[in-house]
């Protein structure tokens, strides 16, 4: 069974830094490539970013290209994302999502339960 | 990367069909064949109703349906039930590995 679990959200202070994991399994982690989706409270989704199977290419959101660092490390089946000087707008739920085993790769098919981040003074 | 344009919320009635649009460009939308749409009940994770603009993952009901013409998407649940209330979704690939959400619909069933 494939599962996604997210950690590292907390409290922070405006320009802050967190660091969010999500730790993969059921599947071959190093096969997927994988995103970050965020939602802030009462608001709607947001794609945040993008990184491949082997971390060869890397995407961002405009919103947090510059602060925001996606990476994995395939040997800990683990996503993680790195996140400075951090803004009240950044108050979000993230999720790390995989694409459907069959598709061209352009969904969301698995979630985790997502971590809360949240960013006030 | 502005968000995709949904309608705030629509309703209908038990074994009604509803439609909900997602408008977005000649760059997301209407570039590729690669619309999803998501279903997210309250305080839970999204769940995939549709990829590739028309296409039905495993164990979705084929009450839920997918079509797109131009730089307009649709989702259209026939059938309505109590349990289809709920906010939905769409989300279209924009070109180099990025992706653009919709602002969300919320479904009510009357």
């Amino acid at each position: 069974e494939v599962q996604l679990v997210e950690s590292g959200g907390g409290f922070v202070q405006p320009g802050g830094s967190l660091r969010l994991s999500c730790a993969a399994s059921g599947f071959t982690f190093s096969s997927y490539s994988m995103n970050w989706v965020r939602q802030a409270p009462g608001k709607g989704l947001e794609w945040v970013s993008y990184i491949s199977d082997s971390s060869s290419t890397i995407y961002y959101a405009d919103s947090v290209k510059g602060r925001f660092t996606i990476s994995r490390d395939n040997a800990k089946n683990s996503l993680y994302l790195q996140m400075n000087s951090l803004r009240d707008g950044d108050t979000a739920v993230y999720y790390c999502a995989r694409e459907l085993p069959y598709s061209y790769g352009y969904e969301f098919y698995y979630w985790g339960q997502g971590t809360l981040v949240t960013v006030s003074s | 990367q502005s968000a995709l344009t949904q309608p705030a919320s629509v309703s209908g009635s038990p074994g009604q069909s509803i439609t909900i649009s997602c408008t977005g460009t000649s760059s997301d939308v209407g570039s590729y064949n690669l619309v999803s749409w998501y279903q997210q009940h309250p305080g839970k994770a999204p769940k995939l109703m549709i990829y590739e603009d028309s296409k039905r993952p495993s164990g979705v009901s084929n009450r839920f349906s997918g079509s797109k013409s131009g730089n307009t998407a649709s989702l259209t649940i026939s059938g309505l039930q109590t349990e289809d209330e709920s906010d939905y979704y769409c989300c279209s690939y924009a070109g180099t590995n990025t992706f653009v959400f919709g602002t969300g619909t919320r479904v009510t069933v009357l």
